[in-house]
């Protein structure tokens, strides 16, 4: 069963470097997702992906956030500049035309 | 046993009795509802889904309700096993947001009891 993967499955990182965090998202999908979830609380909507460009972001997303479909497989998240607030799980999901989100196992990055 | 909304995080079920988990959602412009289970360490886990234009769906084991009315919507787990122990989450898609972002709820943690 094809499914949602992500790298590193841990990342440790020292506050204000910048960190890329890896997904590729099921082959035949179209539409990308980023969450988060910071320990102990609800996932939360990041940032939607569409067609090579952003569709949709939540407050949260501000300008040390990017995101890249560099290729046609690849999707990743990008932090420029990481704050010890930013340390969660991250979470991308991908989907076909239909409603459901297929979630990965997610990327934690803690900040120190 | 039972959990209310978001009140009472955490659900103790003994091995083969039924679960039935709570969600209350505020959007009422929501048309598309899943559950996620996420076991500790992974992600969410697609359990079940409904549209707004339902009230009930059934699949292997569990069923989900929804109450458009009072925007409620449950999730019941036949049976409950050990490797259903997890934390639940349901998630709400707004009918105005075509990209499909999801809103989740605060979830429940269940833990299942031999």
């Amino acid at each position: 069963e094809p499914e949602v993967t992500q790298t590193p499955s841990h990342q440790v990182t020292q506050m204000g470097q910048e960190v890329i965090l890896r997904c590729v998202p099921i082959s035949n999908h179209l539409y990308f997702y980023w969450y988060r979830q910071i320990l102990g609380q609800k996932v939360e909507f990041l940032v939607s992906f569409y067609n090579n460009e952003i569709s949709e972001k939540s407050e949260i997303f501000d300008d040390q956030f990017s995101v890249e479909r560099p290729d046609g497989s690849n999707f990743t998240l990008k932090i420029r500049s990481t704050k010890l607030e930013d340390s969660a799980m991250y979470f991308c999901a991908s989907k076909s035309g239909s409603h459901e989100q297929y979630f990965g196992p997610g990327t934690r990055l803690t900040v120190t | 046993g039972e959990s209310v909304g978001l009140h009472l995080p955490t659900l103790s079920v003994q091995e083969g009795d039924n679960s039935i988990i709570n969600c209350a959602y505020s959007n009422s412009a929501s048309d598309y509802f899943i559950w996620y289970k996420q076991e500790s360490g992974k992600g969410p886990q697609f359990i079940i889904d409904i549209r707004s234009n339902m009230d009930k769906r059934q699949g292997q084991r569990v069923t989900v309700l929804l109450n458009k009315t009072v925007k409620h919507l449950s999730l019941q787990i036949a049976a409950t096993q050990p490797g259903d122990s997890a934390v639940y989450f349901c998630a709400e898609r707004a009918s105005t947001d075509s990209w499909g972002k999801l809103q989740f709820g605060a979830g429940t943690q269940v833990v299942v009891t031999p």
